[in-house]
């Protein structure tokens, strides 16, 4: 079955730099979640959108945005990184199939940001 | 969204049975109980999903007491690749963002 699909994996950026990160929801899924994770800790979520539009918003830094586009594909963007940015980027796909448990909530395999 | 209180860590030995409780006393009445399972680098992975009494999928059960303030992720005869943390979450079944509080880390040994 298809999954979350999350690019790059692997990503290093200087301080003060900026990254964009990639994350292709499951086909029909049409809510996009972005999670943070540093190291040793949990997940932190970060924004959410459902059809194109931001549902939800929650410890998201100023320097950070995101968007969801018309393929439902949504892409994060981070500009000036800081050393403590260094963490992994989950994003996670859910659908309106109410015949399915959780709605099919799916995380991707993440991308691991390494600011330097 | 209601606060979740797990062990902090667990140990136990291959072919035993896993038992994990979450304490949830502030769940609300459209809230359900969902675990998930997360190895070193990925992402955490549905586990389970459940309301009330009990749920039973091919990895694991879910038991839920009537007042609901507490469940228990039961894993039968864990191997070593059920090493992970587990992490209860409370809130509704329709997604939304999820809150991961602290979660178990479950170490099974040979």
């Amino acid at each position: 079955a298809a999954g979350v699909i999350q690019s790059p994996r692997h990503l290093i950026k200087e301080k003060r730099e900026t990254a964009t990160l990639k994350c292709y929801p499951i086909p029909r899924h049409d809510t996009v979640y972005w999670y943070q994770q540093g190291p040793g800790q949990d997940p932190q979520f970060l924004i959410s959108f459902y059809e194109k539009m931001q549902s939800d918003k929650g410890s998201i830094p100023d320097r950070f945005s995101a968007q969801q586009f018309s393929d439902y594909h949504s892409e994060l963007n981070m500009s000036s990184l800081e050393l403590g940015d260094s963490a992994l980027y989950f994003c996670a796909s859910s659908g309106m199939d109410r015949g399915r448990t959780n709605y099919g909530y799916t995380f991707g395999s993440g991308t691991r940001l390494t600011v330097v | 969204l209601a606060k979740t209180t797990q062990p902090i860590s667990m140990d136990s030995y291959e072919g035993q049975e896993v038992n994990i409780t979450c304490s949830h006393n502030n769940i609300a009445t459209n809230d359900y109980i969902t675990w998930y399972q997360q190895f070193p680098s990925q992402g955490p992975r549905f586990i389970i999903q459940g309301y009330k009494t009990k749920v039973t999928n091919e990895v694991a059960s879910l038991f839920i007491p009537a007042d609901r303030k507490s469940s228990t992720l039961s894993l039968p005869r864990v191997s070593l690749s059920d090493t992970a943390v587990y992490y209860c979450l409370v809130g509704e079944s329709q997604g939304g963002k999820l809150i991961f509080g602290q979660g178990t880390e479950l170490s099974v040994k040979p």
